[in-house]
Parts: C-alpha cells; structure tokens; sequence
C-alpha cells in the first residue's frame, strides 16, 4: 500500500500567484480530510470529504481557498490568490471503510511558502 | 462539542525513564481515541486508539495509553524512553463512531535526552 500521495512536496511561490495541492488517498478510504499545520495555529481541519461530497468547508479560511473531489482517488486543495500568511505545511488524510473507530491515515504534507 | 486537551507543550525525559505525554477530552457520547505521532518534515502517524475494551491499549513502537472515564484522560506511556522517540504527539478524539473529522490536540513535543 502506498499511503495517502501528495504533491508537490515543496511550493514555493509569489504572492498573488494561484497554488495547486494534489492528494490522491489510499484505494478504498471513502473520506478525505484537508488540514493546515502552522507553529501559531496548529493543526487546523480546512474541509473533508465524505465518498467526494463535501460535508463540511467551516475550516477554510476564505473564498481565496477551495477544494474539490473529483473521484475517489483525487483531490485538489486550490488557493488563488496566494499571500504570505497561507505559508504552511498542508496535509491531506483518508480514512478507510471499516466499522467502529476509524483512524486517519496522513500523507506527507506539502509545504507550501508564499514570498 | 467535542474537545481534547494536551496541558504540556512540552516534556522532556531522560534516555531509559519513563515517559508520560497527558490528554484529556470531553465528548458528549462515547469518545474513541488516539494518539498520533509527527517526527519533524513528516506527516502524522497513528499509533494507536481506544475504541472499547481494556482500558490500557498497546501500540506501535512500545506505547501504551490509558483510558480513565471518571478523569476523561487518555494518557500515553511508554516504560522506557529512547532518543528517537523525540517527536511532536498528538491525541485526537471523535464522539462516537461515525466518519467525522478526529479533533486534534495542540500537540506536546517531547525530547528525549541521552
């Protein structure tokens, strides 16, 4: 199994510019978590997915955020325009289809810096 | 609303002590639990979870937690320390056992001195 898959790992880029984050979750994860780390804020839960319908977006910050899931295995986490402070690690997370608790599954981040 | 608290940014320990990382939580349900690890430029990493059962869960890496209902805590342990268990844990809690997002902690660094 090759684990949740993000891309790019690194982004750097200027203000203003749009930003593209990829994940592809692990097969068979029927929802998919987008959270933000930063020192001052922590780990932060922007938007999840339940079998690609967007449950709950309260988390994103603002309408310069958006999110999408096209199929099962891809999502995209879009901001346009970039600013400085959206400077994070973004992490993408799938959960699998079992009963009772189900943990998260993380993948690697994407650290994005905005200059 | 669910909630969960981690009262130490911070804990250090000496290499071969034990070790305790404390949570505590607050759900309105019946909680299910977890711990999770970030070691620095890496995603988090479930370690382990209580859902039902015996109040002490053993996980990846030699970690242990323990549930207390009448505390609502959650606290990890591990016997003895090691130096590459210097990383950044974090407790999580759902109320209930649907498909909701886990509420995280802050987060409690811990350093493990040689």
């Amino acid at each position: 199994d090759a684990g949740v898959i993000q891309s790019p790992r690194h982004e750097v880029t200027e203000m203003g510019q749009e930003v593209t984050l990829r994940c592809k979750p692990i097969s068979g994860h029927n929802s998919l978590f987008w959270y933000r780390q930063t020192m001052m804020r922590g780990l932060e839960l922007l938007i999840y997915f339940n079998n690609n319908v967007p449950i709950d977006d309260s988390g994103m910050p603002e309408d310069r955020f958006s999110a999408k899931m096209p199929n099962a295995s891809f999502s995209t986490l879009k901001i346009q325009p970039s600013e400085p402070r959206d400077s994070a690690v973004y992490f993408c997370a799938s959960s699998p289809r079992v009963a009772g608790g189900r943990e998260q599954y993380f993948g690697p981040g994407t650290r994005l810096t905005v200059t | 609303a669910q909630s969960v608290a981690q009262p130490e940014d911070q804990v250090n320990v000496a290499e071969g002590n034990p070790l305790t990382v404390k949570c505590t939580y607050s759900v309105s349900g019946n909680p299910y639990l977890f711990w999770y690890v970030q070691y620095p430029n890496r995603g988090l990493q479930f370690l382990l979870k209580y859902i039902t059962g015996d109040n002490l869960v053993k996980g990846s890496y030699g970690f242990e937690a323990e549930f207390n209902k009448s505390q609502t805590s959650f606290h990890l342990k591990k016997p003895s320390a090691l130096v590459s268990d210097s990383a950044l844990y974090f407790c999580a809690v759902r109320d209930g056992p649907g498909n909701t997002p886990l509420v995280f902690g802050k987060g409690t660094r811990l350093s493990v001195i040689a």
